[in-house]
């Protein structure tokens, strides 16, 4: 199985400051047909995981324009240009290039 | 809005079985392989099986290969998770995510608990 990492494990964050979350995976999430199978997920307090960028660098519908991914291969990053403090909560990245999608072990993101 | 509702789960003992259900609302069932994920207490996300749309390919994570068993009734436009021989380290929330081949994970329930313990 792909082994995703995440850095770093916790971050906090003064409103109005950019924030920046790097993925890591074991083999590369390009596939042959051109797409990257890389994804980002926050999950607030109390609720269910909601996507945020899929194949690496496109917003989801509703996301604000704040959050934003790149990388390729297998190195990503998801920043937030400006952290507000609706955004707390544990970003996930995930990688579903295998049938057996992994997660990484999550960025506890809090507000200072 | 699409939905995805959860239910089934509860207070089992290790080494008995539970099924899971999830009902979809609001999109084309059918159309969309589904999976399960769970979230064991204070941890982190983890995949657990997927099916395709019509149910002729499963996907299932080592942990549980063998003890659990992921169906669909398309015609109730439900998913199921069938988990035998529980053990503790089941214990999770477990999510009905919905599989787009763009978006990927891109809708999830809200959970339903289980708990294995004597």
């Amino acid at each position: 199985d792909i082994v995703m990492t995440q850095t770093p494990l916790s971050l906090s964050v003064t409103p109005g400051q950019p924030a920046s979350i790097s993925c890591k995976s074991s083999q590369s999430l390009l596939h042959s047909d051109g797409r990257t199978y890389l994804y980002w997920y926050l999950q607030k307090p109390g609720q269910s995981p909601q996507l945020l960028i899929y194949e690496a660098f496109y917003r989801f519908s509703g996301v604000p324009d704040r959050f934003s991914g790149s990388g390729s291969g297998t190195d990503f990053t998801l920043k937030i240009s400006r952290v507000e403090a609706e955004d707390v909560g544990i970003f996930y990245c995930m990688q579903s290039i295998q049938l057996r999608s992994t997660f990484g072990p999550g960025t506890k993101v809090d507000i200072k | 809005e699409v939905q995805l509702l959860e239910s089934g789960g509860g207070l089992v003992q290790p080494g008995k079985s539970l099924r899971l259900s999830c009902a979809a609302y609001k999109f084309t069932f059918s159309s969309y392989a589904m999976s399960w994920v769970r979230q064991a207490p204070g941890e982190g996300l983890e995949w657990v099986s997927s099916i395709s749309n019509d149910g002729g390919s499963t996907y299932s994570a080592d942990s549980v290969k063998g003890r659990f068993t992921i169906s669909r009734d398309n015609s109730r436009n439900s998913l199921y998770l069938q988990m035998n021989s529980l053990r503790d380290e089941d214990t999770a929330i477990y999510y009905c995510v919905k599989v787009s081949w763009t978006y990927g994970l891109n809708v999830w329930g809200q959970g339903t608990t289980v708990t294995v313990s004597s």
